[in-house]
């Protein structure tokens, strides 16, 4: 399946300040990624789908300025959690869809704890 | 009533037994159907995919599809304590579109 990186894999920030959340694909060209959030012991919470060279489609109730996704080029999407709160602790996850198809493979994960 | 829905478990079996996990959908015209482990603090890894009725053997994994019934299910044969996670039951309507997740199954293999 394809590959999909994701750094940082831990991040702790003080309430406030914004932290970015890189995601790479290494081996294909990626014209949609995924954001995901997914709190303890909870499903994943699809947040926005990312597309290259325009903007980011969010899910009610996600806020669009809090959370800025930016997906320039082919093999680069970031999310952006902007004056990061305690309550915006979470895991990260973002997923690119291969192709046409419907199947997803997932990055590693970011871990923000926001203090 | 959810999109997906699976029992959260936790699901205690043996080593070496058979493990069944079992999903439910509500969208009838749901095509596709995929089965995610996801050990814990980890992101879901693909294990299986099906889109027709009927069974689908990779391993010591098989997944069930029975659309009339919209119930899909992952039995995981001579369960070691490595299979230990949480399993995701994800479908969607047909290529291109978004999977909804169900909320997961613990699975504890206890040796």
């Amino acid at each position: 399946g394809a590959v999909v990186s994701q750094h940082p894999s831990w991040v702790i920030c003080k309430s406030g300040t914004s932290v970015k959340i890189e995601c790479r694909s290494l081996d294909f060209q990626a014209t949609t990624m995924f954001w995901y959030r997914q709190f303890p012991k909870q499903s994943l919470m699809l947040m926005a789908t990312s597309n290259e060279g325009s903007k980011a489609t969010y899910e009610q109730g996600v806020e669009k300025d809090k959370f800025l996704i930016n997906h320039a080029s082919l093999t680069l999407s970031t999310l952006t959690v902007t004056s990061a709160h305690p309550e915006d602790s979470s895991f990260y996850i973002c997923s690119h869809r291969e192709g046409i198809s419907d199947i997803q493979y997932f990055g590693a994960g970011t871990r923000l704890s926001v203090l | 009533q959810k999109e997906v829905e699976q029992n959260s478990g936790p699901l205690s079996v043996p080593e070496g037994a058979i493990a069944s996990l079992n999903c439910t959908y509500s969208d009838r015209v749901s095509q596709s159907f995929f089965w995610y482990r996801q050990y814990s603090g980890k992101s879901p890894e693909l294990i299986m995919s099906i889109y027709s009725n009927g069974d689908k053997e990779d391993g010591r994994f098989t997944a069930q599809l029975n659309k009339a019934s919209q119930y899909v299910s992952l039995l995981i044969r001579d369960s070691q304590p490595s299979d230990s996670a949480t399993y995701l039951c994800a479908v969607s309507r047909n290529a291109g579109n978004m999977l909804t997740f169900g909320g997961g199954t613990r699975l504890m293999v206890k040796p």
